[in-house]
């Protein structure tokens, strides 16, 4: 069965720092990627996602992913931080083996930036 | 759009009391999902429908929890007994067709069993 490894449980930062965050999941088909945003007391959000084309994806404020099939890997990156980027990040993949559709998650990685 | 709605947002209650969680997944989205997310283990899919239908329940944790979907536009996650473990963070998704698509989560409801 598929699964996510986050390799980071908590990551801090100062503002203007630049940030990768470790995303690698077992499966070696085809895969679909997310990564999605909870800040302190709210949902999950969609951050960005892969299904085909560029690696290289682009998503909402600022980050970026980079999908590398030979290492497993799509990893999340921001290039300068900022204090309001504080939040746990999830990573996902979408398992078509078992029950279609369903996404799986990493176990988070909490960011903590200071001012 | 008003999003994934759920109620309550806040539930503490005792041991042993059954406890009743609500989702409204957003107009048109065929696809619904609960998960629970606490400290130690994460993010956790407890179970999710397609069409109302339960299509894998095999994350619900045991016979204490029990999910329906009696119509598109609503679902209840039950559990009865609750206990102190089931303390967490429950949130429900929904998502339109296909696995393509994204999934919209709601604002969750935090449980706490005393």
């Amino acid at each position: 069965a598929q699964s996510v490894s986050q390799h980071n449980h908590h990551v801090i930062l100062s503002e203007a720092a630049s940030l990768e965050l470790g995303c690698n999941y077992s499966y070696g088909g085809t895969v679909n990627l997310f990564w999605y945003v909870q800040y302190p007391g709210q949902h999950l959000q969609l951050l960005l996602k892969y299904f085909s084309g560029d690696p290289l994806v682009k998503g909402i404020k600022g980050f970026e992913a980079e999908f590398i099939k030979s290492k497993f890997s799509f990893n999340l990156r921001k290039p300068s931080v900022q204090w309001s980027d504080t939040a746990e990040y999830f990573c996902a993949v979408i398992d078509y083996g078992g029950s279609q559709g369903n996404l799986i998650f990493g176990k988070g990685t909490k960011l903590s930036v200071k001012p | 759009d008003a999003g994934v709605i759920q109620s309550p947002r806040h539930e503490v209650t005792e041991m042993g009391q059954e406890v009743t969680l609500r989702c409204k997944p957003i107009s048109g989205h065929n696809s619904l999902f609960w998960y629970r997310q606490t400290m130690m283990r994460g993010l956790e899919l407890l179970i999710y429908f397609n069409n109302n239908v339960p299509i894998d329940d095999s994350g619900m944790p045991e016979d204490r929890f029990s999910a329906k979907m009696p119509n598109a536009s609503f679902s209840t996650l039950k559990i009865q007994p609750s206990e102190p473990r089931d303390s967490a963070v429950y949130f429900c998704a929904s998502r339109r067709a296909g696995g393509m698509n994204e999934q919209f989560f709601g604002p969750g409801t935090r449980l706490t069993v005393l």
